[in-house]
């Protein structure tokens, strides 16, 4: 089955910009979606195909995805972007179709 | 506006049966495919299963196959998680969310708040 990877943790300084990276076998040949979660909430989705932002998501999120890694790119961080990040894609490659995330990266901000 | 509303969550013991449903509203229900997701107490996101747009099509986690069933009734708007020979290992707080297309090879826009099974003895 496929298998994404993602940092456990991601530390950075308010202001400064936080790179969240996630790896899957070409992975660049896939949509990759990330999602935030604060504690006690619902999962939101902050990127969708690689590198769309929902309406309502600042422009200081923004994605990549080429070869073997995504990444999710957090400019200017502020305290409240600390939360959990997970990234997602779809795998049709299996026997069955699979939606498949990340562990999840945790971004403190310092 | 959309919500996602889920309900069913109780306690159950091993074994025991239990019926999850997610009442949506504020977009046209039966344009998208719907999914469950589900998130074990201190762990990460976990895909359980998928439904088509119409119900013809649907898919599951190895981890749930042959003892969970999702469907849908499009004339309410409503998703549900049939969940039968429950484990210690189901317990999770169990998301119903949106996808992002009809056919469900995407992503998930919106999620619901999410509704707690617990698997107890």
């Amino acid at each position: 089955s496929y298998v994404l990877t993602q940092p456990p943790s991601v530390s950075v300084a308010p202001g400064k910009t936080a790179r969240i990276t996630c790896g899957g076998n070409n992975i660049g040949s896939k949509s990759v979606h990330w999602y935030q979660q604060k504690p006690g909430q619902a999962p939101v989705l902050v990127i969708y195909y690689d590198s769309d932002r929902p309406s309502g998501i600042p422009e200081r999120f923004s994605g990549s995805n080429s070869g073997n890694t995504a990444t999710l790119t957090i400019s200017r961080v502020e305290a409240g972007d600390e939360a959990d990040y997970y990234c997602q894609v779809w795998d049709s490659s299996s026997d069955h179709p699979n939606w498949v995330f990340g562990g999840g990266t945790k971004l403190t901000v310092l | 506006e959309v919500q996602l509303v889920e309900s069913g969550g109780v306690v159950v013991q091993p074994g025991g049966s239990l019926r999850l449903s997610c009442a949506a509203s504020g977009f046209t229900f039966d344009d998208y495919a719907m999914h469950w997701v589900r998130q074990a107490p201190g762990k990460g996101l976990e895909w359980v299963s998928l439904i088509s747009w119409d119900g013809g099509s649907t898919y599951y986690a190895d981890s749930v196959k042959g003892r969970f069933t999702i469907s849908r009734d499009n004339s309410k708007n409503s998703l549900y998680l049939q969940m039968n020979s429950l484990r210690a290992e189901d317990t999770a707080l169990y998301y119903c969310a949106k996808d992002i297309g009809g056919s469900g090879g995407d992503g998930f826009d919106y999620w619901g708040q999410g509704t707690l099974v617990t698997v107890s003895s």
